[in-house]
């Protein structure tokens, strides 16, 4: 159980193009998503919190003009990189938080997205 | 300022050769203290939750263990197949589900 998929699992688009990264919770119902981004050696740094249905909290410095997160059902979260630069390179990771029962508190996490952008 | 803190950064030990990886915290209130497993390329495996000190959890090879400063993730008679990224994070009291990581501690267990 506590499953989550994040699709695609690799991208690489010109710059200036924006990309779209999905995250599904697969055998339960996500009450809140979390987004962060893993440089090389770093540690996992989060961008933003998002709730079914309610606008996402984003991290101090994270613009959310630029990433844009739609929370729309509890079982998806997307996040998009809009006009992506050569700098948006990096490892995306989502996590999803059931909120109920045993498992209240744990966050499980998607398997990633690397993205490039040339 | 929060902190998470691990060492060591890098560790290599032979097969069936036991240690314990750090985890300190400098945080203002903690809720709960996780570690995760990370494989190349991969997202975080959830491995353990420990909330007040004293709590201790298990999972085959690996024990976890809490004190008002730090946790020690112990890992007794190593196999290959537990090489990877170990992460350590923190979550804060004040109601945020928010987690602060370490840098992770990458452990080599060779044959």
């Amino acid at each position: 159980g506590a499953v989550v998929s994040q699709h695609p699992s690799r991208v690489i688009c010109k710059s200036g193009t924006s990309v779209k990264i999905e995250c599904r919770s697969l055998d339960f119902q996500a009450t809140t998503m979390f987004w962060y981004r893993q440089f090389p050696k770093k540690s996992l740094m989060l961008m933003a919190t998002s709730n079914e249905g309610s606008k996402a909290t984003y991290e101090q410095g994270v613009e959310k003009d630029k990433f844009l997160i739609n929370h729309a059902s509890l079982t998806l979260s997307t996040l998009t990189v809009t006009s992506a630069h050569p700098e948006d390179s990096s490892f995306y990771i989502c996590s999803a938080r059931d909120g109920r029962g045993m498992r209240y508190n744990e966050q499980f996490f998607g398997p990633g997205t690397r993205l490039t952008v040339l | 300022e929060d902190q998470v803190t691990q060492s060591p950064e890098a560790l290599r030990l032979q097969e069936g050769e036991s240690s314990s990886l750090n985890c300190s915290y400098t945080v203002s209130g903690l809720r709960g203290l996780f570690w995760y497993r990370q494989d190349p390329g991969k997202g975080p495996e959830f491995l353990f939750t420990l909330y007040s000190a004293g709590e201790e959890k298990e999972k085959e090879r690996l024990k976890a263990t809490l004190t008002k400063k730090e946790s020690f993730l112990h890992i007794t008679a190593p196999k290959p197949e537990d090489s990877a990224t170990y992460l350590c994070a923190v979550q804060l009291q004040g109601g945020s589900e928010k987690l602060v990581f370490g840098k992770g501690t990458k452990l080599t267990v060779n044959p």
